[in-house]
């Protein structure tokens, strides 16, 4: 199985700050890669697909990029919504695997 | 506007079977792939198989001596059963569904997901 690593697995923010997560797979993935946002409680979001595509409603504070193995997700403008855990996912290789999260926290 | 729920018992007991069901509104089962995910508590997302509304399957190698996953298009639900269960299987469960398989696997529609704990 592909394994993907996320980085960092936390961090604090203030509101209106820029934040960069990072998700790193195990194997060359081209860009089948895929954001969740997860708020406690609730179910994931889907935030973007194919590594760089806005889901439909996403607002466009966020912005994904990357290929290969190294991919990242961003967030510029942080909003007092934004705050909740992310989670990267791959679909180049059977089976579908996420990354183990990164929650954002205010600071 | 779709929305999927997941339902059954939240209370299963070690070696027995868990049991869901999804049922799927706003929309039709047809032309979709439906897929279990689950998620231990305070832990990451572990995909646990998908099922085509014709009735084709693809399960984690990980779990699939114990999944089975169907369909009912009459009744619009997808069901899964976990044979065998230990602790290790106490997670949330979330039904999704995915627009395409396996190229362009997306999950973009989930249900509100169910705590299934496993415990005597």
């Amino acid at each position: 199985d592909i394994q993907m690593t996320q980085s960092p697995s936390s961090l604090s923010a203030s509101v209106g700050d820029r934040v960069t997560i990072t998700c790193q797979a195990s194997r060359d993935i081209t860009n089948n890669l895929n954001w969740y946002q997860q708020k406690p409680g609730k179910a994931p979001k889907l935030l973007m697909y194919d590594a760089s595509n806005l889901e439909t409603g996403v607002p466009s504070r966020f912005s994904g990029s990357g290929s290969g193995t190294l991919f990242t997700l961003s967030i510029s403008g942080l909003q007092p919504e934004d705050f909740a855990t992310y989670f990267c996912q791959q679909y180049d290789s059977l089976p579908p695997t996420f990354g183990g999260g990164t929650k954002v926290d205010i600071k | 506007q779709v929305q999927l729920q997941e339902s059954g018992p939240r209370l299963v007991k070690p070696s027995e079977t868990l049991s869901l069901t999804c049922t799927v509104s706003g929309g039709s089962i047809r032309d979709y792939y439906w897929s279990w995910i689950r998620q231990p508590p305070g832990e990451g997302l572990e995909w646990i198989g998908l099922i085509y509304f014709t009735g084709n399957t693809y399960y984690n190698s990980s779990l699939r001596s114990r999944v089975t996953i169907s369909v009912d298009t009459s009744k619009n639900q997808v069901s899964l059963s976990l044979h065998s269960v230990t602790a290790a299987d106490t997670a949330v469960y979330y039904c999704a569904r995915a627009p395409a398989w396996p190229t362009g696997t997306k999950f973009d529609y989930w249900g509100p997901g169910t705590l299934v704990t496993v415990s005597s």
